[in-house]
Order: C-alpha cells, then structure tokens, then sequence
C-alpha cells in the first residue's frame, strides 16, 4: 500500500477536463506545500509538471493545474489531448519514516 | 545540454552487491542535490535516496543501512552502493536532479534508468 492514495485510473474525452487526487496525512500533504506531481508515459522517463503544489515548469502546458486542500492535493487536466495518456503520480515531503513518498500512480486513459 | 546517464545494473543474488553510476553532463553534481529512485516492475515510482550539495544524506527506510549514496567531484558522476541486496529491490533505478533553488522533494532531470534484477 503506498503512503499517498490516488485512483488506479481515470478517464476522460478529448477537449474535457479531469482531475486526479492525491489523498496523504498530517504527515505530508497536510501541512507541508511541498507536493509534486510527475507524468510518465509507458516505457519512459517520468516528468515533472507540478511542483510546490501549484508551480509548473518552464516548458509545461498551462493545462495542468495543481492545487491542495486539507490532507487532499489535486492535478487537473483541462482541454485533454490524446497524448495526455500517461501514468500520473503525486509526490510529497513527510515528516514520517522515509521524507519523499509518492502516490501509487493513476492511469489516465484520453477515450 | 544536461543529461543523465545511469550505468551498472545487472543480474545479482539475493545477498550480493551492485553499484550503480550516473554520469552527468551540463551541470556539475556537487552544486546540485542528486535522488535516486526505483520502479519495481509495473509498479510505481519509489524514492530511494538524496544527497545534498554540502555531502549530507538521507535514506528510505526500505535501503537504510544496505544502500550509500555518494559522488565522485572529478567524475561528475553520481553512485548508489547497493549491499545486502533483496528480491524486493530489483527495479529501473532512475537518478535524477533536484530542481535547484528547492529542497529535495522536487526531481526535473531525470536519466533513462538502469535496471537492477535481484534474482537466484
């Protein structure tokens, strides 16, 4: 079981909207803003989209939107596009045991 | 152009030991925090491992004690020193680059990975 809770999988049409949580603890999410979340593509290297719980890297669509409520961080993807397929994981410093821990990944799949 | 270039993986035996390299262009490792992460086999991303610019390191509970993180200055090239090894670590060990000007919780370069099977 990993620390961090998210859905197995998602899904969405292309041009809609969908948004993937990522459920932590007191430990983490809660009351740290040191959330991130990586994309990664089947057979690829895993990429940074969202760091600080709302910044985007230089060179990232401004699609993706990260956000945080409670022990509850979230990514949306507006305006899905078929290469938006990809597994997507969050990620959070925590004060428990080992300091980054990583969400059990969600399966975005563009119908 | 920055880049990382993961090296060393192999087919070990529980109880043996592996060191894995990753050598960095672009860049200079010793001024940059450095991680290390795993992939199990259709599994998710697990950190393993960071060293900090001043030297300094922290561990994953699962490695703590089995597992040395460290870099060569003149290489620029970063190493996991993996001992003790079990079945459970076998994976895509991935190094990456912390985002400069955060702490370490952050990884925006990243190598394509070397794989790691702990098998008899």
């Amino acid at each position: 079981q990993s620390a961090l809770t998210q859905p197995a999988s998602v899904s969405g049409s292309p041009g809609q909207s969908i948004t993937i949580s990522c459920t932590g603890t007191s430990s983490d999410i809660g009351n740290f803003n040191s959330v991130s979340w990586y994309q990664q593509h089947p057979g690829k290297v895993p990429k940074l989209i969202i760091y600080e719980v709302t910044y985007r890297p230089s060179g990232v669509s401004s699609r993706f939107s990260g956000s945080k409520s409670g022990n509850t961080a979230s990514l949306t993807i507006s305006g899905l596009q078929a290469e938006d397929e990809a597994d997507y994981y969050c990620s959070s410093y925590s004060t428990s045991g080992t300091p980054v821990i990583f969400g059990g990944g969600t399966m975005l799949t563009v119908l | 152009e920055v880049q990382l270039v993961e090296s060393g993986g192999d087919l070990v035996q529980p109880g043996g030991s592996l060191r894995l390299s990753c050598a960095a262009s672009g860049f200079n490792v010793n001024t940059n925090y450095m991680t290390w992460v795993r992939q199990a086999p259709g599994k998710g991303l697990q950190w393993v491992s960071v060293i900090f610019s001043g030297g300094s390191a922290y561990y994953a509970d699962s490695v703590k004690g089995r597992f040395t993180i460290s870099r060569d200055k003149a290489k620029n090239t970063l190493f996991l020193q993996m001992n003790s090894l079990r079945d459970e670590d076998t994976g895509i060990y991935y190094c990456a680059r912390n985002l400069f000007g955060y702490d370490f919780y952050y990884m925006d370069v990243w190598g394509k990975g070397t794989t790691v099977i702990v098998s008899s």
